[in-house]
């Protein structure tokens, strides 16, 4: 069975710092992987997504993520986070002929000023 | 782009009510999804359907039921509100890449 993991609940950062949120899946052929944001009170809206090919995939909002297969990873990375960046972040993971993507418990973005 | 909507975006009823959510994507999608959302737990799937007249339990089905007669329209019916359906509810669609397009959600309290 493909499960999500996004270790982190709750991420703490300054406003013009780098960040990272981790995510770990569990999949047994090649995924299809997704970020989403949600803001407060909103639905998601997909940021990235990665299918095949490049393994560094660019997304909207400055965003992007890096599929590395050895280690089952699909991080999201933004060189400098703005204020308007504070949401939840959500990965997914889907593929093998089901259309029902797996998502991530979510990672809480606080943003400091 | 594809917009989902989703007919109300905060609803109040009391315990026993019969209520209904209505969700409604403009793209021609094959799939719709239910989802309700609370905290700590994420996203849980309710129902699912992959085409008209068709439908699919999710992880959480009981105490709700689903409809739809036409493609682009997706009903999440709970047949005697609770107060532990208390909750938001993210309506879905999607084509055959996978990918998810949301609904603003619904907010609804029952009490």
């Amino acid at each position: 069975a493909q499960s999500v993991t996004q270790p982190d609940i709750h991420i703490t950062v300054s406003e013009g710092a780098s960040l990272e949120l981790r995510c770990n899946y569990s999949y047994g052929a090649t995924p299809y992987l997704f970020w989403y944001v949600q803001s407060p009170g909103q639905g998601l809206q997909l940021l990235l997504k990665y299918f095949s090919g490049d393994t560094l995939v660019q997304g909207i909002k400055g965003f992007e993520a890096e599929f590395k297969r050895s280690q089952s990873s699909f991080n999201l990375r933004k060189p400098s986070v703005h204020w308007s960046d504070a949401a939840e972040y959500f990965c997914a993971v889907g593929g093998g002929g089901s259309y029902i993507p797996t998502f991530g418990r979510g990672t809480s973005l606080i943003v400091h000023p | 782009d594809v917009k989902v909507t989703q007919s109300s975006r905060y609803l109040v009823k009391r315990t026993g009510e019969k209520v209904f959510l209505e969700c409604v994507q403009d793209m021609d999608h094959e799939n719709m999804f239910w989802y309700r959302q609370d905290p700590g737990l994420g996203l849980r799937l309710i129902y699912f359907s992959y085409d008209v007249k068709m439908k699919e339990k999710g992880d959480i089905p009981e105490g709700y039921s689903v409809s739809r007669e036409k493609k682009e329209r997706f009903s999440l019916i709970l047949e005697s509100a609770s107060t532990n359906q208390t909750s938001m509810y993210l309506c879905a669609s999607s084509f055959l890449t996978y990918e998810q397009y949301f609904g603003p959600g619904t907010r609804l309290t029952v009490t």
